[in-house]
Parts: structure tokens; sequence; C-alpha cells
């Protein structure tokens, strides 16, 4: 099955810093990517995805990059804001394998003032 | 709440009695999911299923069992809770935007 991998676990970033979470991926048949942003005692919401047929998608301080070769996803965010303190997950999801999705372990961002 | 609903969001329960926590939606979705989620190790898959009667196992099945009599209700069973089951428990559905998920339930296995 498919295993994502995800780092790092924890990252503290100055406020208007940029952040970068990277993941890995093991099954070349995955070709959904989104990126889940889970706030303290919250449900993960969807924030961002990309699509392997695509190599970049930006959503305004957002953008997620693909390299199918290598397997791997990134998600940057820019003039970072205490409001983005969260925990971010990624994962792959495989539409031709059963429409499931498989996790990162997540990164903890806190964003210092 | 995008249509989705757990019960109940909080529970405590002795070790050895089953528990039944609940999953509906409203929008007729097909697919659903049973998630667990634990620090180090993020969201991991328990069961999920893709119609009425329809479930497939995800990689932390034992000791789970899941119910879909009918489309809207999607049941996950612990038969005999142990403390190592003592997690946070998110239903998710699948729609045009992806996963969305429910406000999940807190269990506490003393």
């Amino acid at each position: 099955g498919e295993n994502v991998e995800q780092h790092p676990s924890t990252l503290s970033v100055q406020e208007g810093d940029s952040a970068v979470i990277k993941c890995t991926y093991s099954d070349s048949a995955s070709n959904y990517f989104p990126w889940y942003k889970q706030e303290l005692g919250k449900r993960p919401q969807l924030i961002i995805d990309i699509r392997s047929n695509v190599g970049e998608k930006k959503d305004q301080r957002i953008a997620v990059t693909l390299n199918k070769t290598a397997k791997h996803f990134s998600l940057h965010i820019t003039e970072t804001q205490p409001e983005d303190s969260a925990v971010y997950f990624c994962a792959a999801y495989n539409t031709g394998g059963g429409n499931k999705l498989t996790f990162g372990t997540g990164t903890q961002l806190k964003v210092e003032l | 709440d995008a249509g989705i609903t757990q019960s109940p969001r909080h529970k405590v329960t002795e070790t050895g009695t089953p528990v039944t926590l609940r999953c509906h939606q409203t929008e007729n979705h097909r697919y659903m999911y049973w998630y667990r989620q634990d620090p180090g190790h993020g969201l991991r898959l328990i069961h999920y299923s893709y119609g009425v009667k329809d479930t497939d196992k995800g990689e932390v099945s034992d000791g789970y069992s899941v119910s879909r009599s009918k489309t809207e209700d999607f049941l996950l069973t612990l038969e005999s809770a142990t403390s190592s089951q003592t997690s946070v428990y998110f239903c998710a559905i699948t729609t045009i935007y992806g996963y969305t998920f429910g406000s999940g339930t807190r269990l506490t296995v003393v």
C-alpha cells in the first residue's frame, strides 16, 4: 500500500518568514495530493490540493509543488502569520485504488511574533 | 458542518466494554471512512465503506468492526475496548472538495 513520509515533525518560524513542509510518497499510481490544516481541538480542513498532471499550484500565500519523478511534494507558506500556527498534514490518494487517502504524520507549525 | 456529524463527541469507557461510534451524513455520499488520530502517527485508516453493506479494512482494523445498513450512517464498533484504542476518531466523506471530516470523537478507555 501507499506510504507517506512527512518532514519536519515540528517547525518554528518568525512571523513574516516562509515555511516549507515536505512529503514523499511510495505508490507511483497516486494521483491526488491534498494538504490539511488542523487547529487545536478541531477537525482537519483542506487548504490546498494538487493533481498529478500539474507541477505547481498557488492560492494566495500558500503554494504546493509536485515532483512526480522523485515522488515528493511540498507545501510552501509565505509571509507567515500567527493564525498559520497549526498542524499540517499531507496526503496521497489513488483514485483507482479504493479512493483512500494515506496521510503523513503531520507537522506542528508555530509562528512566533 | 458540511453535512457530516459524529456522536458522541466525548466518551469514557472501561476496558472490555463494547463501544459504538456513529457517523451520520445528509448528502447521500457513497464513500465514508473511519480514521483514528494519535500523536506521532497522523491519521490512520481503520475501515471504509463504498456503499450500503460494502466495507473494507484499512491499515489499523484489528479490534474494530463497521456496519453500513443505510447510506447516511456508518457505525464503528469496538467489540471489547482496550487502552490502546484511546484516541480521537474522525469520520470522513468524499465530496467534490476532497475529504470532509466530522468533528471527531474523543474516546478514552480506562
